[in-house]
Order: C-alpha cells, then sequence, then structure tokens
C-alpha cells in the first residue's frame, strides 16, 4: 500500500523558516517524481513544486510564487522527499500535500500538514 | 502564467450524466498538457482519478472517464452516485516544467 506521510507543519512567524518532510512507502521512491501542492483554507490547489527522479536528474521546478524561497530535496535511501520554505509570508498558509507519480509526481497524495504563518 | 478554468459549479441527478471541462489561457488543451482530474471531498485529501487524458487508476470506478472535448479536457461521470458529490480539480501542464490547477468545479449529486 503507498503511503504519504508529511510533518513538520506548525505555527510560525512572517520572515523565518520551516522544513516539511514527506515520509513515502510503498512504492518504488527513486523511480517517482515527488511534488509538493498547497491548499490555502477554503481554497484551491495550488502547485508548489517537483523534484525529478534521479534517473532523470533529480532537477527541481517551482511555481513563480515561492521560487527563490521555496527547495525541494530527496533522500532516496531514506525515501523521503523535503521542502524546505525561507522567508515565509503569510499567504503562505495552508495544508501542504506531498504527491508522488512515476510519470508526473501527481499519482498518489499524502493526507497533508498545516502551516500556518502569522505572528 | 496560463490560467486554467473549469465550471463553478454542476449539478447532476442520480443515475445522471455530468461533463466537467477544463480549459486554459493558451489556447486549446491538447493530450501535450496530461490532464489530470482529482476528487476532493470535504476534510479528505484529494485523490486522482484519471492521469495523462484518458487513463483511470486501479481505484478510480468505471464510471469516471477522461477526453478531450472541443478544444477542452473533459471529465465525464456517467451514472452519478451520492458520493460522487466532491470537489473535481483539474491539472495541465505546461512546457514539463510549471503545472497549473483549475479552479474546481463543485458537483452536487441531487
Amino acid at each position: 500500500e503507498v503511503q504519504l506521510v508529511e510533518s513538520g507543519g506548525g505555527l510560525v512567524q512572517p520572515g523565518r523558516s520551516l522544513r516539511l518532510s514527506c515520509t513515502a512507502s510503498g512504492f518504488t521512491f527513486p523511480d517517482h517524481a515527488m511534488s509538493w501542492v498547497r491548499q490555502a483554507p477554503g481554497k484551491g490547489l495550488e502547485w508548489v513544486g517537483f523534484i525529478s527522479s534521479n534517473p532523470f536528474g533529480g532537477t527541481t521546478e517551482y511555481a513563480a510564487s515561492v521560487k527563490g524561497r521555496f527547495t525541494i530535496s530527496r533522500d532516496d535511501s531514506r525515501t523521503i522527499a523535503y521542502l524546505r520554505m525561507n522567508s515565509l509570508k503569510t499567504e503562505d498558509t495552508a495544508v501542504y500535500y506531498c504527491t508522488a507519480g512515476e510519470l508526473l509526481p501527481f499519482d498518489f497524495w499524502g493526507q497533508g500538514t498545516l502551516v500556518t504563518v502569522s505572528s | 502564467q496560463a490560467v486554467v478554468t473549469q465550471e463553478p459549479s454542476l449539478t447532476v441527478s442520480p443515475g445522471g450524466t455530468v461533463t466537467l471541462t477544463c480549459g486554459s489561457s493558451t489556447g486549446a488543451v491538447t493530450s501535450g498538457h496530461s490532464p489530470y482530474w482529482f476528487q476532493q471531498k470535504p476534510g479528505q485529501a484529494p485523490r486522482t482519478l484519471i492521469y495523462d487524458t484518458t487513463n483511470r487508476h486501479s481505484w478510480t470506478p468505471a464510471r469516471f472517464s477522461g477526453s478531450l472535448l472541443g478544444g477542452k479536457a473533459a471529465l465525464t461521470l456517467s451514472g452519478a452516485q451520492p458520493e460522487d458529490e466532491a470537489d473535481y480539480f483539474c491539472l495541465l501542464s505546461y512546457s514539463g516544467d510549471s503545472y497549473v490547477f483549475g479552479p474546481g468545479t463543485k458537483v452536487t449529486v441531487l
């Protein structure tokens, strides 16, 4: 059974940093691209960024709204993907979902972790 | 950045058929946009129904089907069930390195 479990969310002040983790199981992690998607309270889904599988170079791409502030990385040996968020803004408040897929990284979803940016 | 469009809301009768569409501000949606469709029920994480335009996952009920229709991606629900009441989001890929979600369609089964 595929499982994606996000952790690391919580309350953080504007301008501070936070790192989210996504622990994966039930599939061949190194062969899958990973992505982060967020959903602000009562709003729709927003793609944040992705990291390709290592056979495809482990390359990263980001949405314009987070580029330069957020960084995605992966540890294939531990089957964990990370989202490092710097210079957080109040508009970054959202539930952050980890997703995975063999072609595009959107086949499997975690349950999400809530990040609240507030003073 | 491209803007993806969806109907805000649709209503379908139990057992009826409804088609949701997903358009792009850049022009016609093609298979090159690798359209995905997701279902989200209140308080739950989204789950993927359709990938790469037409493909169902093993957990996707057969009553859901994906296609291209009139320059848009489409999700058709045939034989709607009460449990299909949910928000449905589409996703389009742009140049393989950028992804945009639609705003979602709220489907009511009534």
